[in-house]
Parts: C-alpha cells; sequence; structure tokens
C-alpha cells in the first residue's frame, strides 16, 4: 500500500499568514497513464470531507485561491496563502493512483 | 448541485449485518466511479471500496475483503454498501463519494457495532 505520511501534525497560524503542509508518499504517485492521481480535502468541525486541489495542484470548483497545490513523485506540499477563520480544521492527501486509495493521517490547522 | 445522501446506518450487533444506500442527484451518476469511504469516531479518512461505472469492477480494502459488498443502480441513481459479519472495528461514520478523485462527499451514516 502506498503510505502517506502528513506532517505537521498540527499546524498553530496566526490569520492571514501563511501555512503548508507536506505529503510524503512510500511510493511514487505517478500512475502509468502519466497523471498523478494526489489530492488534499479539507474536513471542517462536524462536517464532511472537502475536495480543495486533485492531481497535484488543480483547485476544485468553487476553492479560494489561496490554496494552492504543488509536488510531484513522491513529495507534496498544499499551500494556504493566507489563513481565515474557516480554514481551521483537518487537511487530508489522498492518493487514487494505487489501490487501494489511501489518506495521509491529517495535519490540524488552527489559529494561535 | 450535486447531491449525495447516505442512509441505512445504525446500531448493530457483532456479526450482525446492514446495508447502507447512497442517493444521487444533480450529476449523470452513470458516469463515474463511485466509492465509500469510513471515519471511525475520532480517527482519519479509511477508503472502503469502489466501483466502475457500469459496476463491471469493484475494488475493496483488504479488512472488508469477503465481508462488504458495494453495488449500484444506475437506473436509481444509487449507490449500496452491503455490511456482513460486522465487527466492533467497523463502526464508523460511512461517506459516499464521487468520481476517483473523491470530489463530492455526502454527509455520512453512523453505523455502530456493539452488542
Amino acid at each position: 500500500d502506498a503510505v502517506l505520511t502528513q506532517s505537521p501534525l498540527s499546524s498553530p497560524v496566526t490569520l492571514g499568514q501563511p501555512a503548508s503542509i507536506s505529503c510524503r508518499s512510500s511510493q511514487s504517485l505517478v500512475h502509468s497513464d502519466g497523471n498523478t492521481y494526489l489530492s488534499w480535502l479539507q474536513q471542517r468541525p462536524g462536517q464532511p470531507p472537502r475536495c480543495l486541489i486533485y492531481e497535484i495542484s488543480k483547485r476544485f470548483s468553487g476553492v479560494p485561491d489561496r490554496f494552492s497545490g504543488s509536488g510531484a513523485g513522491t513529495d507534496f506540499t498544499l499551500k494556504i496563502s493566507r489563513v481565515e477563520a474557516e480554514d481551521v480544521g483537518i487537511y487530508y492527501c489522498m492518493q487514487a493512483t494505487h489501490l487501494p486509495l489511501t489518506f495521509g493521517g491529517g495535519t490540524r490547522v488552527e489559529i494561535k | 448541485e450535486v447531491q449525495l445522501v447516505e442512509s441505512g446506518g445504525g446500531l448493530v450487533q457483532p456479526g450482525g449485518s446492514l446495508r447502507l444506500s447512497c442517493a444521487a442527484s444533480g450529476l449523470t451518476f452513470s458516469s463515474y466511479w463511485m466509492s465509500w469511504v469510513r471515519q471511525a469516531p475520532g480517527k482519519g479518512l479509511e477508503w472502503v471500496a469502489n466501483i466502475k461505472p457500469d459496476g463491471s469492477e469493484k475494488n475493496y480494502v483488504d479488512s472488508v475483503k469477503g465481508r462488504f459488498t458495494i453495488s449500484r443502480d444506475n437506473a436509481k441513481n444509487s449507490l449500496y454498501l452491503q455490511m456482513n459479519s460486522l465487527r466492533a472495528e467497523d463502526t464508523a461514520v460511512y461517506f459516499c463519494a464521487r468520481a476517483i478523485r473523491l470530489d463530492y462527499w455526502g454527509q455520512g451514516a453512523l453505523v455502530t457495532v456493539s452488542s
């Protein structure tokens, strides 16, 4: 299985400041079709997860442009350029290149 | 607007069975892979199973193989998860989600396995 390791576990951030979350995979996430199926999900308290970014860097419909994704192969990053109060929650990376689909352990973003 | 609505959760004894349903609207359901993902209380996300648009391919996480069956009815825009031989460790909120990239999620259905 592709094990996804996220860091940090928790990220206290001042409003308006940037935040960055890392996701490392135990194996390459490049699919045989050439695409890399690495997504980022946000789960606000008491809510289901929501897709923010798919295929490394593509923002999903309605996602603010302060969220961006980057990376390649086994190392990926989610960046929030200026954290807002509504960004509080747990962020997960997820890979769909290999079966079974797997998730990172999550990173909690909270306001200082 | 895409909507996914799960139903069928509840309390069941160990060894029992339960069938979850996911009603989809606002999308061409028959065009998409669909998945079930679960989240144990206070824990992270775990993918459970997915199914190809025409139902011809199904995949499962090892921990549920032989016990859970994913299926769909494209005429009814519905996804199902038949869960048999339930264990305490299957206790979780079960979400249905659209596509390989899991871009739309339902609100979830709570399944509690306890005597």
